[in-house]
């Protein structure tokens, strides 16, 4: 079975700290996706990466960063969080690029910023 | 207008109804379709994709493609409470592309 683990379920973080969400893949794939989840608005993509130290911006990258120092793991960052970073955020991995149709998710950090 | 258009819910139905849900998008280059199931407090996990037009069944999961409307939809035979979670809809340009587009998800609900 693919696993996707997230390190955190539940995370609360200070206005102005620096988070990271960390979220790594057992099964050798290459593409690692972030994606946050908010009510009404469904998921939508922060960043990906096809490979090591590669990275791409997704539709809202404003506000975080990404890293990917090994294919198997894969780091957002939050460099000043703030309360709308308050959401449910969700890590994805698929086998190669172009098979997104393949995509496994984690089980979700829900972070709340106060 | 959201690229992807999906009724929030929620529905509840009986256990052993059929259940439709739908989803309508804007961009008629989408080609691949993908449906996700999401319990509460847990990541989604996928159900079925197809690719362009169609119908492809798993078990009591049945997806359609309606390219010319723009519209796709999940049924599920004899439902049961445990298919109770939220639906998502997603979509892909091509098999080049990765970026999933996705729908705002349904709630279900069968009761027994």
């Amino acid at each position: 079975d693919v696993k996707v683990t997230q390190s955190s379920r539940y995370l609360v973080k200070r206005t102005g700290e620096k988070v990271f969400l960390e979220c790594v893949q057992d099964m050798d794939h290459e593409n690692m996706f972030w994606y946050r989840q908010d009510p009404g608005l469904g998921l939508r993509l922060i960043y990906f990466s096809y490979d090591v130290k590669m990275k791409e911006k997704g539709d809202i990258p404003e506000g975080y960063s990404v890293s990917r120092e090994k294919k198997e793991r894969f780091s957002l960052i939050l460099e000043s969080a703030s309360t709308n970073q308050t959401s449910m955020y969700l890590c994805a991995s698929s086998p190669t690029q172009g098979a997104s149709t393949e995509a496994f998710f984690g089980q979700g950090t829900r972070l709340t910023v106060v | 207008q959201k690229e992807v258009e999906q009724d929030p819910g929620p529905l509840s139905v009986p256990e052993g109804a059929i259940v439709s849900l739908n989803c309508t998008y804007s961009n008629s280059a989408f080609q691949y379709f993908m449906w996700y199931r999401q319990y509460s407090r847990k990541g989604p996990e996928l159900l079925m994709y197809t690719y362009s037009s169609g119908n492809k069944e798993d078990g009591r999961f049945t997806a359609q493609v309606d390219k010319s409307s723009k519209y796709i939809s999940l049924f599920i035979r004899d439902s049961q409470p445990s298919d109770s979670a939220t639906y998502l809809c997603a979509m892909i340009l091509s098999y080049n592309t990765d970026k999933l587009i996705f729908g705002t998800g349904t709630r279900l609900q069968v009761f027994p």
